[in-house]
């Protein structure tokens, strides 16, 4: 019953370092996207992923890359990390869907990066 | 510019009453709507979802009621238990979103539901 795993669930991190945050699912699920979430924000999408080598820029891609070499993890990449970038952040994954039922995304439990 | 608003950030209720949490859009081309429920230190679970064809969708405690006309739907939990203290996001997607998932997020309601 593992579903969505993040990793790490802390990171301390100081301006222009970088690091990658990992996500793994073992639902089969072709879709994956990361999501950050800030005080008075909201969730906001990262990038996301419809399948295997496919990835796209969601709403607030800027400093962040990722890659999607198999269907099980989609891996979160900070290149230089500001202290805009400190927030926490959340994987999901969601199978594939017929008709009009989209959007039952399955979360991780997240991961509190902060950059000083 | 919020396309997706829950204007109510907190909401207390007694146990056994109903909670009722708002949430309004702004963007007609919405035609699927979800609730999710977050937990501390938890990722957002699904709760449940309608539809622009319906106005009324149901699972076990939890309706949402969906007013096109008002672009307002709203979340009852009837009726309330202690369990369900938590925050309440909001969030929608047309159908153009295809497989994209693209969700609009509101800002969420905090629960609080005392026994």
């Amino acid at each position: 019953n593992a579903g969505v795993t993040q990793t790490p669930k802390f990171q301390v991190l100081k301006t222009g370092q970088s690091m990658t945050l990992q996500c793994a699912q073992d639902m089969n699920h072709e879709y994956m996207s990361w999501y950050r979430q800030d005080p008075g924000m909201g969730l906001r999408l990262i990038h996301y992923s419809v399948g295997a080598g496919i990835t796209d820029q969601g709403e607030v891609p800027n400093g962040y890359n990722v890659s999607r070499s198999t269907t099980e993890d989609f891996p979160l990449r900070l290149l230089s990390a500001a202290p805009s970038q400190t927030s926490v952040y959340f994987c999901a994954s969601s199978p594939r869907t017929t008709g009009r039922r989209t959007g039952e995304l399955f979360f991780g439990e997240g991961s509190r990066l902060t950059v000083l | 510019d919020q396309q997706v608003k829950q204007n109510s950030p907190s909401l207390s209720v007694q146990e056994g009453r109903i909670s009722i949490l708002n949430c309004d859009y702004t963007n007609s081309m919405f035609d699927y709507f979800l609730w999710y429920k977050k937990y501390p230190a938890e990722g957002p679970t699904f709760l449940i979802s309608i539809s622009s064809i319906k106005d009324k969708n149901e699972d076990g405690r939890f309706t949402v009621f969906l007013n096109k006309s008002a672009k307002h739907l709203s979340l009852h939990i009837v009726p309330s238990q202690p369990g369900d203290s938590a925050v309440y996001f909001c969030a929608a997607t047309d159908y153009n979103a295809g497989n994209n998932r693209k969700l609009i997020w509101g800002l969420g309601t905090s629960l609080a539901v005392n026994p």
